[in-house]
């Protein structure tokens, strides 16, 4: 079965200041698609950025920029310039070739202080 | 404006009552999901549909039931064999594809 790993319950970084949040995962497919979630205090959960597997190019968007390590299984996510808005949950997700569900991780909590 | 809609936000429930939480969308998406979110335990899926009439167990389904008669519904029971029922719930949906999914604004579910 396939794994997510978030192994930092809690982050901060200083408005302004840039952040890398990790994630690991756990598969024997080939053809898959990673994905980071934000979840702000209203619980909204939002699509931040998509990765597909077979993409060497990392995806970015705006502030938001992923490091994708195929081989070593991991997923980071980079947000440059942090905003206040930016504190939320992030959710790391992993969806296999069946397409069937999306696997998460336990998540990290960010915090962006003045 | 197209999108997912879970109601109540509220819910409280005296222990041993069955309680549905309902999931609405008008996305046209074919397939619809529940999760559960409890503190640092991330989201775990409980149970999804792919399509109409058809609908698979996830990783924590004991003690929940669904139903899958409308493409747009998709509504869940917590049962009383459910033995700790309080938590977030999530509904979301897709098209099928991998292009991740769009949420509800979630339950909070209290047993009393």
């Amino acid at each position: 079965a396939q794994t997510v790993t978030q192994s930092q319950p809690e982050m901060s970084v200083q408005e302004a200041e840039t952040v890398t949040l990790s994630c690991t995962y756990d598969t024997s497919e080939s053809d898959y698609y990673l994905f980071w979630y934000k979840q702000p205090p209203s619980r909204q959960m939002i699509l931040v950025i998509r990765q597909e597997a077979y993409k060497q190019q990392n995806a970015t968007e705006n502030r938001f920029s992923v490091n994708f390590q195929k081989a070593a299984k991991s997923f980071s996510l980079k947000i440059s310039d942090s905003q206040l808005g930016d504190a939320a949950m992030y959710f790391c997700a992993y969806i296999g070739q069946t397409r069937s569900k999306l696997t998460f991780g336990t998540g990290t909590r960010l915090q962006v202080t003045l | 404006d197209g999108g997912i809609t879970q109601s109540p936000k509220y819910l409280f429930r005296k222990e041993g009552q069955n309680v549905t939480l309902s999931c609405e969308q008008n996305l046209n998406h074919d397939a619809m999901y529940w999760y559960r979110q409890d503190p640092g335990q991330g989201l775990r899926l409980i149970y999804y549909s792919q399509i109409v009439n058809d609908f698979q167990k996830g990783d924590i389904a004991e003690g929940y039931s669904v139903s899958r008669e409308k493409k747009e519904s998709f509504p869940l029971t917590v049962t009383s064999a459910q033995k700790n029922p309080t938590a977030f719930y999530l509904c979301a949906s897709s098209r099928n594809s991998p292009y991740g999914y769009t949420f509800g604004s979630g339950t909070r579910l209290t047993v009393v």
